[in-house]
């Protein structure tokens, strides 16, 4: 079974922290994926990866960045937290042409 | 740019009933993957069913089937035989065949009512 990883089920974090949210998958996958899920917003994309070192932006970038260092580990950070930050984060990994697969999401407060 | 459509926010139905959930898109694009997703309370998104929209034939799964409408630019979701379990909201999702830009609906909340 592909797994996909998210360090934390639940994170609470101040306000101008400095935050990472880690996410692995083991089925060596080229294609991973940070989403913001918001009710009635449904998912939006944040920033892809294709490859190691390689990032695209999504709809929804700013505030947020970025790594991949190695194949399995896609990194999403946020530089200074706000409030209006805090969220469901899902992290998803796919390989084409089957289906994404999902962690089972980050749900981030900053206080 | 791509955008997602599912114009029904909540839904419900009795069990062993049929239900029909939306979803329309917009793209450029000739060749895109669709699918349907669930989750349900525990937050773990769940692959439902998947469409390649160059496969004229409607896929199924089960009690899963949908109806793609290509031209129409619509991609439904028929739940047959509605279970308890099916409870969950569903998301219809669009995916560039670059494996780069995907697209989520807003989702629609489905109950299954005994």
């Amino acid at each position: 079974d592909v797994k996909v990883t998210q360090s934390s089920r639940y994170l609470v974090k101040r306000t101008g922290e400095k935050v990472f949210l880690e996410c692995v998958q083991d089925m060596d996958h080229e294609n991973m994926f940070w989403y913001r899920q918001d009710p009635g917003l449904g998912l939006r994309l944040i920033y892809f990866s294709y490859d190691v070192k390689m990032k695209e932006k999504g709809d929804i970038p700013e505030g947020y960045s970025v790594s991949r260092e190695k194949k399995e580990r896609f990194s999403l950070i946020l530089e200074s937290a706000s409030t209006n930050q805090t969220s469901m984060y899902l992290c998803a990994s796919w390989d084409r042409p089957t289906e994404a697969f999902f962690g089972q999401g980050t749900r981030l407060t900053v206080v | 740019a791509q955008t997602v459509t599912q114009s029904q926010p909540e839904m419900s139905v009795q069990e062993a009933e049929t239900v029909t959930l939306s979803c329309t898109y917009d793209t450029s694009e000739n060749n895109y993957y669709l699918f349907w997703y669930k989750q349900p309370p525990s937050r773990q998104m769940i692959l439902v069913i998947r469409q390649e929209a160059y496969k004229q034939q409607n896929a199924t799964e089960n009690r899963f089937s949908v109806n793609f409408q290509k031209a129409a630019k619509s991609f439904s979701l028929k739940i047959s035989d509605s279970q308890l379990g099916d409870t969950a909201m569903y998301f219809c999702a669009f995916m560039n065949t670059n494996a780069g830009k995907s697209t989520f609906g807003d989702g629609t909340t489905l109950t299954v009512k005994p």
